[in-house]
């Protein structure tokens, strides 16, 4: 079964500064991923997800961005933070397009000050 | 749009009976079913996939899933203080591919011993 290493697990920033999580997955190859946030008190929102190399697509209009440089690895990055991506950040795959379910990984638990 | 409703509570059930969790979602298509677990500061466990009308167990969980009445539903018998948890209900609509899953915002289980 695939597994999700997902770091930081805490990150405390600034207004303003970048940002960068990372993803990896072992035990699968060509997985869909996905980046979901978690406000406090909220449920998930999906961030962006990927069906392969290079492949982004964009769920909701922010100030983030998202790229997957190897099969396995899918980046979460923004130029500047705002307070309101504060959240708990999740990193998830599938091993296809059809009724396999999410798996996450253990997410990072962002603060922006 | 395709939505997924849960009580957020939080349902208080006694240590020892059946804690019972519903959700329903909007669209007659829906293909497959998840029922993942969250304690507070963690990531998203799955516990249970159903996919056909009726009742699915494992272990202490029993998934029902009835498409008719668009609403699948969790029991946990005996239950214990360990499963006090956010339980996200999530759908895969027909044909949704990577983006098809949608969660419901969770409903908060208290297990009182």
């Amino acid at each position: 079964s695939q597994t999700i290493h997902q770091w930081p697990a805490t990150l405390v920033q600034p207004v303003g500064s970048p940002l960068s999580l990372e993803c990896t997955v072992e035990g699968t190859s060509n997985p869909n991923l996905y980046w979901y946030r978690q406000a406090a008190g909220r449920g998930l929102q999906l961030l962006f997800y990927s069906v392969g190399i290079g492949q982004i697509s964009s769920e909701v209009p922010q100030n983030l961005s998202a790229s997957r440089p190897q099969d396995r690895q899918f980046i979460l990055s923004s130029k500047k933070l705002l307070l309101s991506d504060s959240g708990f950040y999740l990193c998830a795959c599938t091993r296809d397009r059809g009724n396999s379910p999410l798996h996450f990984g253990n997410g990072t638990r962002l603060t922006v000050t | 749009q395709k939505e997924v409703e849960q009580n957020s509570g939080p349902l208080s059930v006694p240590e020892g009976a059946i804690a019972s969790l519903n959700c329903t979602y909007s669209d007659r298509v829906s293909q497959s079913f998840f029922w993942y677990r969250q304690y507070s500061g963690k990531s998203p466990e799955l516990i249970m996939s159903i996919y056909s009308n009726g009742d699915k167990e494992d272990g202490r969980f029993t998934a029902q899933l009835n498409k008719a009445s668009q609403y699948v539903s969790l029991l946990i018998r005996d239950s214990q203080p360990s499963d006090s948890a956010t339980y996200l209900c999530a759908v895969n609509w027909k044909g949704g591919g990577a983006d098809g899953l949608t969660f419901g915002k969770g409903t908060h289980l208290i297990i009182q011993p």
